[in-house]
């Protein structure tokens, strides 16, 4: 069955470096999107992205963050300048269209010291 | 905004309880509604959906029902195992923004 698969599962980063976490949505989805879950609390959505652009993004997603999809298989979450309340897991899901059933990926566990 | 409310963990239970765990949302439109399970260690897995008022979606011996009237999606299983321990999230898909809503999880510990 296919599965979205994200690289690193760890990271562990100093405040102000910039980290780039990778997913690998499933082969024939369309839609993509991260989401983040600081420890304890509610997974949040941060941004969703179709067409090699932004489609939707939450407040949380500043300057700082950026998306892309490099090739015709990667989709990537930069940090550029990493906080200390950024450490969560960073959960990166696809969908086969708008409005369809999103799938996560195993996540990515941030954290900045 | 949209919104889901799920009941307090965690929820402890011998093997071969009932379980429910509460789900309600708060909505403008008319949503589609999922359970998503957290096994230790593990991302987010799809347990079930309904997209509709009066489905009811079921995987692996749990169910839940669309209650358009009660605004609500209970999460339920009959007689669960030690291998159900898991965080249980409750979640919407709003369709304006297509992005998912979820609850605050709930935990739940089945002891053998």
């Amino acid at each position: 069955e296919p599965e979205v698969t994200q690289t690193p599962s760890h990271q562990v980063t100093q405040m102000g470096q910039e980290v780039i976490l990778r997913c690998v949505p499933i082969s024939n989805h369309l839609y993509f999107y991260w989401y983040r879950q600081i420890l304890g609390q509610k997974v949040e959505f941060l941004v969703s992205f179709y067409n090699n652009e932004i489609s939707e993004k939450s407040e949380i997603f500043d300057d700082q963050f950026s998306v892309e999809r490099p090739d015709g298989s990667n989709f990537t979450l930069k940090i550029r300048s990493t906080k200390l309340e950024d450490s969560a897991m960073y959960f990166c899901a696809s969908s086969v269209g708008g409005e369809k059933t999103q799938y996560f990926g195993p996540g990515t566990r941030l954290l900045v010291l | 905004g949209d919104s889901v409310t799920q009941m307090e963990g965690p929820v402890t239970l011998s093997e071969e309880a009932c379980l429910t765990i509460n789900c309600t949302y708060t909505a403008t439109g008319y949503p589609s509604l999922f359970w998503y399970v957290q096994y230790p260690g593990e991302g987010l897995q799809l347990l079930l959906k309904a997209t509709k008022a009066d489905d009811k979606g079921s995987n692996k011996g749990f169910e839940a029902t669309y209650r358009k009237e009660t605004t609500s999606f209970h999460l339920e299983k009959g007689s669960v195992q030690v291998s159900d321990s898991a965080v249980y999230f409750c979640a919407l898909l709003d369709h304006n923004t297509d992005k998912l809503i979820f609850g605050t999880g709930t935990r739940l510990q089945v002891f053998p």
